[in-house]
């Protein structure tokens, strides 16, 4: 079946320090792939997406792009701010298995001014 | 405002009785989903609808039931067969299972 497997946190960074969180995945099909965040006490929020292989998405200085050769979908930031600090997920929608979207554990993160 | 709603923000219940999740959403959305959320971890599907009157079973539905009666509504019922109901849980919702998910705010249910 259908997998994603996250960077085990948490990460703690300082501010202006630049983040990576590296997600893998494992589909049957051609998935899209997304990242959403996760603010204390709130539901989860699209931080962006990718929907074919080579695809780069991108939002509030995040970046991640779709490496079909590598099955990954990392996140990245080139400078994060305390209000960066969340929890982080990447999730796969496989086409192949309508209606199911596979998520990782979460990576938390925590930027220290 | 477009969006989905969750009520209450906090539940709390005793053992053995049932209790139902609110989720509404005006977003027009044909897909709905609802999920749990349990410390540390990711999300786990509990149910999922396409469309009015339909729904599947997602990897943890025994213990939980629901309904698709209207399209902006998918209540949750977290039964007393539910083993350990003490969690997060969030309504989703999508135009289509091709597209990205909208979250509502969640509903923390304890059971006491």
């Amino acid at each position: 079946g259908d997998s994603v497997t996250q960077m085990e946190g948490p990460v703690t960074l300082s501010e202006e320090a630049f983040l990576t969180i590296n997600c893998t995945y494992t589909a049957t099909g051609y998935p899209s792939l997304f990242w959403y965040v996760q603010y204390p006490g709130e539901g989860l929020q699209l931080l962006l997406k990718a929907t074919k292989a080579d695809d780069k998405g991108s939002n509030k200085g995040f970046e991640a792009t779709y490496r079909k050769e590598t099955t990954s979908f990392h996140l990245e930031k080139g400078s994060v701010q305390v209000s960066d600090s969340a929890v982080y997920f990447c999730a796969l929608m496989d086409n192949t298995n309508a209606g199911k979207s596979t998520f990782g554990d979460g990576t938390t993160l925590t930027v220290k001014p | 405002d477009g969006g989905i709603t969750q009520s209450p923000k906090y539940l709390f219940r005793k053992e053995g009785q049932n209790v139902t999740l609110s989720c509404e959403q005006n977003l027009n959305h044909d897909a709905m989903y609802w999920y749990r959320q349990d410390p540390g971890q990711g999300l786990r599907l509990i149910y999922y609808s396409q469309i009015v009157n339909d729904f599947q079973k997602g990897d943890i539905a025994e213990g939980y039931s629901v309904s698709r009666e209207k399209k902006e509504s998918f209540p949750l019922t977290v039964t007393s067969a539910q083993k350990n109901p003490t969690a997060f849980y969030l309504c989703a919702s999508s135009i289509g299972f091709e597209n990205e998910q909208f979250f509502g705010p969640g509903t923390r249910l304890t059971v006491l």
